[in-house]
């Protein structure tokens, strides 16, 4: 399969602490994407990494790719309480399809 | 997505029913998508568009239908309702200019299935 699996599936934080989240998929990719999920509404686009690419930052979001490894994480910095949502990464193969894995819920607690 | 609408938000119906449900765009994108969750798990396809006359099955499109009327409007049809359809349905849409295919979602409709 292609999808990408998540892990931790929950993780629960303090304020200001990193938060990290892995996806690991088992195909070639052409991008990785990670979404986020504010509790039962649409999901927000957050970062795109390309497979050529090893790492990105969007403000307070850093993404690596490790292709050989057929992983990425994303990091939150100085987590907020606001963060709290379940994150979710996609994987774009061959196809224009996109694949998502199943979430990890991050709480982040004052 | 305030550019991705979706009616209704919330539908309660019975089993054997038949219903639609409806996603609007105002992004001009070509493509478009429906989705469905369920409680803990990520998302499963189960059509897409990539124009008005082009229609494609997903994972899991036994028991739905689609219906592309526009560039802008893509509908889903359920058949005849049944309780484990039960979930959360989302529309998304894309812009095949793109070199990438970023998904822009709409809020989504709570479906139930009684």
């Amino acid at each position: 399969s292609q999808q990408g699996e998540e892990d931790p599936q929950a993780l629960s934080i303090q304020e200001g602490e990193n938060a990290t989240m892995n996806c690991s998929y088992k195909t070639s990719i052409n991008n990785l994407q990670w979404y986020r999920q504010n509790s039962g509404r649409g999901l927000v686009h957050l970062i795109l990494i390309r497979s050529n690419e090893r790492e990105k930052h969007s403000g307070r979001l850093r993404v690596t790719l490790d292709t050989s490894k057929k992983s990425s994480s994303l990091l939150i910095t100085a987590s907020r309480a606001a963060d709290t949502a379940s994150y979710f990464c996609a994987i774009q193969g061959g196809s224009e399809k996109l694949v998502f894995g199943k979430g990890t819920k991050l709480t982040v607690n004052p | 997505d305030a550019d991705v609408t979706q009616t209704p938000r919330n539908r309660i119906t019975k089993t054997g029913k038949r219903i639609m449900l409806e996603c609007s765009q105002t992004k001009g994108h070509d493509r478009m998508y429906w989705y469905r969750q369920d409680p803990g798990l990520g998302l499963q396809l189960i059509y897409y568009s990539f124009d008005v006359k082009d229609i494609n099955k997903g994972e899991i499109s036994d028991g739905y239908s689609v219906s592309r009327q526009a560039q802008a409007k893509f509908s889903l049809s359920l058949e005849s309702a049944i309780p484990n359809q039960t979930a959360l349905y989302f529309c998304a849409t894309s812009d095949s200019a793109k070199r990438y295919n970023e998904q822009f979602f709409g809020p989504g409709t709570r479906l139930t299935v009684l």
